[in-house]
């Protein structure tokens, strides 16, 4: 039972380069949730979706964009990679009713040189 | 104020001992919560919800929830050095059932 699939795990991306970080669970989840960690702090909220075609923006959506196309995968776009975007990247799934979790994958290391 | 809050340790234990986590809310509608736990360099793990003012055992772990008092805490008796983590509070708004994370409590357990 894989749950949530996050890839690459490690990046280093040189200053205005562009990626993707892909995000897939298996668990049939509609809510799906991009957090990003720095060192030291909480999980702060950078987009999330309630289904396929339904996104929304969470507490620090700058310079990220995301799609939705299958209830599978979520991708995380990085546009113009800054410094400041050096962080974990967290990606998490979950039904999104009343008293219940969200599962989160092993997440992607992405340091901006 | 922040909407969830931890304080951010360490808080630094005996082996053996039992360890006190500590998260206030601001949101009095909140309804259910999270004890998540992460290991230095992992993703955050589930441990425990509860939902009902009271205590919730299970195992090692038990987590009491004040709905009056917006507190919500996570003992673990019987510490074990493997019980060294960061534990992350996480509150679910009512309105959108989303999670509202704390920053976190680094517990180191002591040999």
């Amino acid at each position: 039972n894989a749950g949530v699939t996050q890839t690459p795990k490690f990046r280093i991306l040189k200053i205005g380069q562009s990626m993707t970080l892909q995000c897939a669970q298996d668990m049939n989840h509609n809510y799906m949730y991009w957090y990003r960690q720095d060192p030291g702090m909480g999980l702060k909220l950078i987009y999330y979706s309630v289904g396929a075609g339904i996104t929304d923006k969470g507490e620090v959506p700058n310079g990220y964009n995301v799609s939705r196309s299958t209830t599978e995968d979520f991708p995380l776009r990085l546009e113009l990679a800054a410094p400041s975007q050096t962080s974990v990247y967290f990606c998490a799934s979950g039904t999104g009713l009343k008293f219940q979790p969200q599962h989160f994958g092993d997440g992607t290391r992405l340091s901006i040189l | 104020q922040k909407e969830v809050e931890q304080n951010s340790g360490p808080l630094s234990v005996p082996e053996g001992a039992i360890a006190s986590l500590n998260c206030t809310y601001s949101d009095r509608g909140s309804q259910s919560f999270f004890w998540y736990r992460q290991y230095s360099g992992k993703s955050p793990e589930l441990i425990m919800f509860i939902y009902s003012n009271g205590d919730k055992e299970d195992g090692r772990f038990t987590a009491q929830l004040n709905k009056a008092s917006q507190y919500v805490s996570l003992l673990i008796r019987d510490s074990q050095p493997s019980d060294s983590a960061t534990y992350l509070c996480a509150v679910q708004r009512d309105s959108n059932y989303q999670l509202i994370w704390g920053a976190g409590t680094k517990l180191i357990i002591k040999p």
